[in-house]
């Protein structure tokens, strides 16, 4: 079936830090790729996506790219900020009626 | 626009007791969705729908029930509540166009 498989957390960082989080998938079809993020007490809001092989999605600062042969989609910023601490959510999107499966969220933290 | 938004924010049910939480949403979006988050899971499918007057199942639809009689509403209900139906449930949305879902800010539900 269809799935995605993300680092567990929490990754701790200081400010300035590269950040990677890890996202692989399974899909049967060919699917949309995307990252949520969730900020503490509030729904999920696109981060950023990508709907085909090769495509990168980018957004305040923080890139993935959807790259088929190794079925990832790994998040990547160069320089993390305090306000980036969040839970990010790596998920596909497959079918007509756009049903979405989601990883199991990484929590970021980023230190002064 | 207010966008999605879920009512209530919170609330505490006994075991047995019943209840219907609200989405709406004002974008004028053909598919509405609920989900349900628990630690470490992720978010999980409840119920879909791809229009006014149809719903359909998701991955963990058991012990919920949901009825879509105005496009911009999508009510999900429980009738006999369980501790097992403790999570935080979101709502969202989409239009035909567009693969992302906008999603609400939750309702945090316990049952005791």
């Amino acid at each position: 079936g269809d799935s995605v498989t993300q680092m567990e957390g929490p990754v701790t960082l200081s400010e300035e830090a590269f950040l990677t989080i890890n996202c692989t998938y399974t899909a049967t079809g060919y699917p949309s790729l995307f990252w949520y993020v969730q900020y503490p007490g509030e729904g999920l809001q696109l981060l950023l996506k990508a709907t085909k092989a090769d495509d990168k999605g980018s957004n305040k600062g923080f890139e993935a790219t959807y790259r088929k042969e190794t079925t990832s989609f790994h998040l990547e910023k160069g320089s993390v900020q305090v306000s980036d601490s969040a839970v990010y959510f790596c998920a596909l999107s497959v079918g007509s009626v756009n049903k979405f499966y989601f990883g199991s969220g990484t929590k970021l933290n980023v230190k002064p | 626009n207010a966008g999605v938004t879920q009512t209530p924010k919170f609330r505490v049910l006994k075991t047995g007791q019943s209840m219907t939480l609200l989405c709406a949403q004002d974008m004028n979006h053909e598919y509405m969705y609920w989900y349900r988050q628990d630690p470490g899971m992720g978010l999980r499918l409840i119920h879909y729908s791809v229009g006014e007057g149809t719903t359909a199942k998701g991955e963990v639809p058991d012990g919920y029930n949901v009825s879509r009689l105005k496009k911009q509403n999508f009510l999900l209900g429980l009738e006999s509540a369980a501790p097992s139906q403790t999570s935080v449930y979101f709502c969202a949305s989409r239009d035909t166009l567009y693969y992302e879902q906008y999603f609400g800010p939750g309702t945090r539900l316990t049952v005791t």
